[in-house]
């Protein structure tokens, strides 16, 4: 079956300006996650959804960072006034329930700021 | 979440075993020994995970010693696909949904 899907692979966008990353879980997956990785990095958690509601939102680095969830499926990660140092590639993950169940990830969205 | 410490890379020739060690020396009776792989350009891929018994999946084997202070996972007979970065993470879980990963283990199989 389909895995987890994220549009756009690549975004390139200009300091200042706001960008929205998309994330379509695996199908049935109720819980849903953000993660960030930097050049050199493993990921870093971001946020948790569990259904539409964000469970666990610490990871977020500031208030410029949002995502929602509103049907309990597909999630936007909204940055706003984007920073050079926002580049990273963004994954996201879904998992059929949360807690122990495997995490499995999409491939991720290259954000560029220049 | 307890702390893993991996070596930063390691080479593996094609066909023999690749055992990738981990320490894990404050993990705490309700932890499990997560293993992920990230294979360049790709989202993380899960790989296995065990409480305190040795764990066997169709990618590798998982074995945690018996003070759980430390595990080795280990890939049978590597092929050059699994040249790849493996993470090694210690995870409560429940009541705790995010996976830390640490900078892990860039593993290089040599033909």
């Amino acid at each position: 079956g389909a895995g987890v899907s994220q549009t756009p692979s690549n975004k390139v966008t200009e300091k200042g300006k706001y960008v929205e990353l998309r994330c379509d879980p695996i199908s049935g997956h109720t819980a849903l996650y953000w993660y960030r990785q930097s050049l050199g990095q493993g990921p870093e958690f971001l946020i948790y959804f569990q259904g539409t509601g964000a469970a666990d939102d610490s990871g977020l680095p500031n208030d410029r960072f949002f995502a929602v969830r509103p049907e309990g499926s597909v999630s936007t990660l909204k940055i706003q006034r984007t920073e050079r140092g926002d580049s990273a590639v963004y994954l996201c993950a879904s998992s059929l329930s949360g807690g122990p169940d495997t995490q499995y990830f999409g491939p991720g969205t290259r954000l560029t700021v220049l | 979440d307890a702390k893993t410490t991996q070596p930063t890379s390691m080479d593996c020739a094609e066909g023999r075993a690749a055992n990738l060690p981990c320490n894990h020396s404050t993990i705490s009776g309700n932890e499990y020994v997560y293993w992920y792989r990230q294979i360049h350009s790709q989202g993380p891929q899960y790989i296995i995970h065990g409480l305190k018994n040795n764990e066997t999946n169709e990618m590798a084997s998982l074995i945690i010693t018996e003070d759980r202070k430390s595990s080795t996972l280990i890939l049978p007979h590597a092929t050059l696909r699994d040249t790849a970065v493996y993470y090694c993470i210690v995870r409560d879980n429940f009541g705790n949904e995010k996976l830390t990963f640490g900078t892990g283990t860039r593993l290089t199989i040599i033909p």
